[in-house]
């Protein structure tokens, strides 16, 4: 089993769209939580940082639940600019902060 | 604009050259890191450098060789290396190694084994 695990993806919605992503992990020693956004042939960049509490920024909601080692990215009103490879990234607490990468899932917003 | 620089962009080698690759970080971290992104794999952390000093060699075929002469260069030193070994090579700092640290990428070499 994966150790970071996300939606296989492909998303395929249209503009205004409300979408979601999931992500599980294994590993109850992760101890930070970050979602990624990566363009086509682009490096990673951060995308938000996902707290206990659950998170916003802008159209972008992060929701965490430890109990379940779940994390979630909520998508509000899809731009045609949202489209890329949404990774879940969490840091290992028994590896001095190591991250570790999902796969990514891929959004595509369609006009 | 990133902090953090990577050359070449692109780089097609056959499998008995030797190239390298190099970054450079412009933010002051101390921290570096080589990553590797095959088509549809999950990035794969490779090494780590803090303050200098390699913390973490993920198992990497030695044919992979990294290079870290202070804390805002490293390179990544590539011998007869195979077809499987082309993919996207990223390099990436932070503040330090450890939690608390955002990291920043490079915008990566796409790598090519012929």
């Amino acid at each position: 089993r994966k150790e970071v695990e996300q939606d296989p993806g492909p998303f395929n919605v249209p503009e205004g769209a409300t979408v979601a992503f999931n992500c599980t992990y294994s590993n109850s020693a992760s101890q930070s939580f970050f979602w990624y956004r990566q363009d086509c042939r682009k490096e990673p960049k951060l995308l938000m940082s996902v707290y206990s509490s659950g998170n916003e920024d802008g159209r972008f909601t992060a929701q965490l639940n430890r109990a379940s080692q779940y994390i979630s990215l909520l998508i509000r009103d899809s731009k045609l600019s949202d489209s890329a490879t949404y990774l879940c990234v969490v840091t290992r607490g028994d590896q001095g902060g190591k991250l570790i990468f999902g796969q990514g899932t891929e959004l595509s917003v369609k006009p | 604009e990133t902090g953090v620089t990577q050359t070449p962009r692109h780089l097609v080698m056959g499998m008995t050259n030797k190239k390298s690759l190099k970054c450079e970080q412009h933010l002051g971290h101390n921290a570096m890191y080589w990553y590797k992104q095959s088509a549809k794999k999950p990035l794969e952390l490779m090494f780590v450098y803090n303050f200098k000093e390699q913390t973490e060699n993920n198992s990497v075929p030695s044919r992979f060789s990294p290079e870290c002469p202070n804390s805002s260069h490293l390179f990544l030193h590539l011998h007869t290396l195979q077809p499987e070994d082309s993919a996207l090579y990223l390099c990436a700092s932070s503040q330090t190694q450890g939690f608390g640290n955002t990291i920043y990428f490079g915008e990566g070499s796409w790598l090519t084994v012929v």
